[in-house]
């Protein structure tokens, strides 16, 4: 399967600033990806979906002002939660599919918003 | 549209006995299902997955499942839980026949008592 890799693991922030995750897909070229976020003891809701050289598209409820998705690469795709909010404190997931058929998860990403 | 039921937040089994996880299924479609399972603080890892072949799936550590179309199921099951099983575990259905969005249940905790 596709390996998947995110950075940073765990991330502290003020409230009021900017943080970027990145994630990489290390073996396999991704026109799509997608970005998940799982607030504690609730199950994973996608946010968005990466695409490559083109913009993304959001689920419904998740501003895409206050999250903004970068994929200028077929290999890397960044989330920056922008203004953070304490509220914003999540676990935030991105994958990789390689076929319509599965998903491969990066390790995730704990923020946490001070 | 898609949806999947996990019922049971909390599981707790002894070790060396069966492990029953329930997800349920709706869907207008021939569905795709998926187990993942997630250990604390990392991604998901796919466990196994369904995708209209046959109807009862192996997968890694021993889990396995069916896919019960009379019953709308695909419950996870494995015959002897060992200490190392314990995590969350999530059914998933994918979202849409050409994209890979997956939409998750609410987790199943699973603890196994020694």
């Amino acid at each position: 399967g596709a390996v998947v890799s995110q950075h940073p693991s765990r991330v502290i922030c003020k409230s009021g600033t900017s943080v970027k995750i990145e994630c990489r897909s290390l073996d396999f070229q991704a026109t799509t990806m997608f970005w998940y976020r799982q607030f504690p003891k609730q199950s994973l809701m996608l946010m968005a979906t990466s695409n490559e050289g083109s913009k993304a598209t959001y689920e419904q409820g998740v501003e895409k002002d206050k999250f903004l998705i970068n994929h200028a690469s077929l290999t890397l795709s960044t989330l920056t939660v922008t203004s953070a909010h304490p509220e914003d404190s999540s676990f935030y997931i991105c994958s990789v599919g390689q076929s319509n058929t599965e998903a491969f998860f990066g390790q995730g990403t704990r923020l946490t918003v001070v | 549209a898609q949806s999947v039921t996990q019922l049971g937040s909390h599981v707790s089994v002894s070790e060396g006995a069966l492990v029953l996880l329930r997800c349920n299924y709706s869907s207008s479609v021939p569905p795709y299902l998926f187990w993942y399972v997630q250990y604390p603080n990392q991604g998901l890892q796919l466990l196994l997955k369904y995708t209209s072949a046959a109807t009862l799936v192996k997968g890694i550590n021993g889990f396995e499942a069916e896919f019960k179309k009379s019953e709308t199921s695909f419950h996870l099951t494995k015959p002897s839980a060992h200490m190392s099983d314990a995590a969350e575990y999530f059914c998933a259905v994918m979202k849409g026949g050409a994209t890979n969005k997956l939409i998750f249940g609410t987790g199943t905790l699973l603890a196994v008592q020694p």
